[in-house]
């Protein structure tokens, strides 16, 4: 099966920094990769769709200049969060269209980053 | 609107017995529909899916699930529970006929006591 990274797993950053997530998928080409938030002990909330060579489109109340998502090549998102603050503190997972020799597009899910704001 | 029902924060079942996690759809035009499990601290690993064709789909670790178009239901099952399938399971149904932007339902954490 396909194989979504993402770096680093946990990250812990002062309030005011920035920081950048990135997911990548090992072994396909993702043209559509997904950025999702997860609070603790709630469900994924869709952030944007990352779609390669073109900019991200982001789900309303979502903030474009907040989260910046470049996705630069087939293999390979990243999610910069702007001027981090406590409230961002959550776990974020990605996900990437992958359409395997034989099989349909699927999704596949990495494991998920843990930033903290402190 | 799309959505995704999973009435259940928790369910608790003994080791052993069958287990059921519920959820319900709405979405207009044909769904697909997918249950994945997560671990602590970990990503979300695929159970199944149903796209087209039998109801009763089979998935990973023994799960299945079955379509219930005249419920608007694809409720999880399991007909003998582990405590290692103790872990925080998600519905999920795409709208848009393909497999782009799935919409999960909030959650239910499956609770096994040996």
């Amino acid at each position: 099966g396909a194989v979504v990274s993402q770096h680093p797993s946990r990250v812990i950053c002062k309030s005011g920094t920035s920081v950048k997530i990135e997911c990548r998928s090992l072994d396909f080409q993702a043209t559509t990769m997904f950025w999702y938030r997860q609070f603790p002990k709630k469900s994924l909330m869709l952030m944007a769709t990352s779609n390669e060579g073109s900019k991200a489109t982001y789900e309303q109340g979502v903030e474009k200049d907040k989260f910046l998502i470049n996705h630069a090549s087939l293999t390979l998102s990243t999610l910069t969060v702007t001027s981090a603050h406590p409230e961002d503190s959550s776990f974020y997972i990605c996900s990437a269209n992958a359409e395997l020799a034989g099989g349909p597009v699927e999704q596949y899910f990495g494991p998920g980053t843990r930033l903290t704001v402190t | 609107a799309q959505s995704v029902a999973q009435p259940e924060d928790q369910v608790n079942v003994a080791e052993g017995n069958p287990l059921t996690v519920k959820c319900t759809y709405s979405v207009s035009g044909n769904p697909y529909l997918f249950w994945y499990v997560q671990y602590p601290n970990r990503g979300l690993q695929f159970l199944l899916k149903y796209i087209t064709g039998d109801n009763l789909v089979k998935g990973s670790y023994g799960f299945e699930a079955e379509f219930n178009k005249s419920q608007t239901s694809f409720h999880l099952k399991k007909p003998s529970a582990l405590v290692s399938d103790s872990a925080l399971y998600f519905c999920a149904v795409s709208f848009s006929g393909g497999y782009n932007k799935l919409i999960f339902g909030a959650g239910t954490r499956l609770a096994v006591h040996p």
